[in-house]
């Protein structure tokens, strides 16, 4: 049973804002959220990460509900650059990570 | 530059053959993962080791096994694999509970 849910695919104007959203509905309390994203050919690269409170790095924030049970990737200025696959991922405890269906954004200039 | 050097980038191995993947780190991480990525799909978690021990099995079968020599090293040797063993193999680390550390992983092709 997939762990997150995803949109598979979202578009974007350059410099505008976008929010990714995921949703976790069988999330358990110690279960932390982490943000990647994947270009052709590389592997993931770690984008952001949170446990309750929202969070906010150079990248991009995460907001996360009050219920857990969603969480949502904000890119405050879209460029040609962020065109990747976004995964949203459970940890839980152990070091488990168990990716998302992942949801491919294309930033349109 | 990826912090996480996989080798080989490619391979392609008849299904009788015995080759092994080679992750390398220098981070001082005390985790390492394998994923399996087919194509268009997420990654999917195969191993975890912690401090050198196996702690993670996402019931692999046998014909992947994994072996861990040090903190720096993580290997895995394929044999007898299958056509649909096929697909991109990633290694990653991480500090305990951290941020993955990915490599750009190894493309493996079976005849």
């Amino acid at each position: 049973d997939a762990k997150t849910t995803q949109p598979n695919s979202m578009e974007s104007n350059e410099e505008e804002p976008v929010h990714l959203p995921c949703n976790h509905s069988t999330i358990s309390g110690t279960d932390y959220i982490h943000w990647y994203r994947q270009l052709p050919s590389q592997g993931p690269e770690y984008v952001i990460h949170g446990l309750t409170s929202n969070v906010n790095n150079r990248m991009a924030s995460l907001a996360i509900a009050e219920d857990r049970k969603s969480s949502t990737l904000i890119l405050h200025r879209a460029t040609l650059r962020d065109a990747a696959v976004y995964y949203c991922i459970l940890r839980l405890t152990g070091n488990q990570f168990y990716f998302g269906t992942g949801t491919s954004l294309t930033v349109i200039p | 530059d990826t912090e996480v050097t996989q080798t080989p980038k490619h391979l392609v191995m008849g299904m009788t053959n015995k080759k092994s993947l080679k992750c390398e780190q220098h981070m001082g991480h005390r985790a390492m993962y394998w994923y399996k990525q087919k194509a268009k799909k997420p990654p999917e978690l195969m191993f975890v080791y912690s401090y050198e021990k196996l702690s993670i099995n996402e019931s692999v079968p046998s014909r992947f096994s994994p072996e861990c020599p040090n903190s720096s090293l993580l290997n895995l040797h394929l044999h007898a694999l299958q056509p649909e063993d096929s697909a991109l193999y990633l290694c990653a680390s991480s500090q305990s509970g951290g941020p993955q550390h990915f490599g750009d992983g190894t493309r493996l092709s079976i005849l």
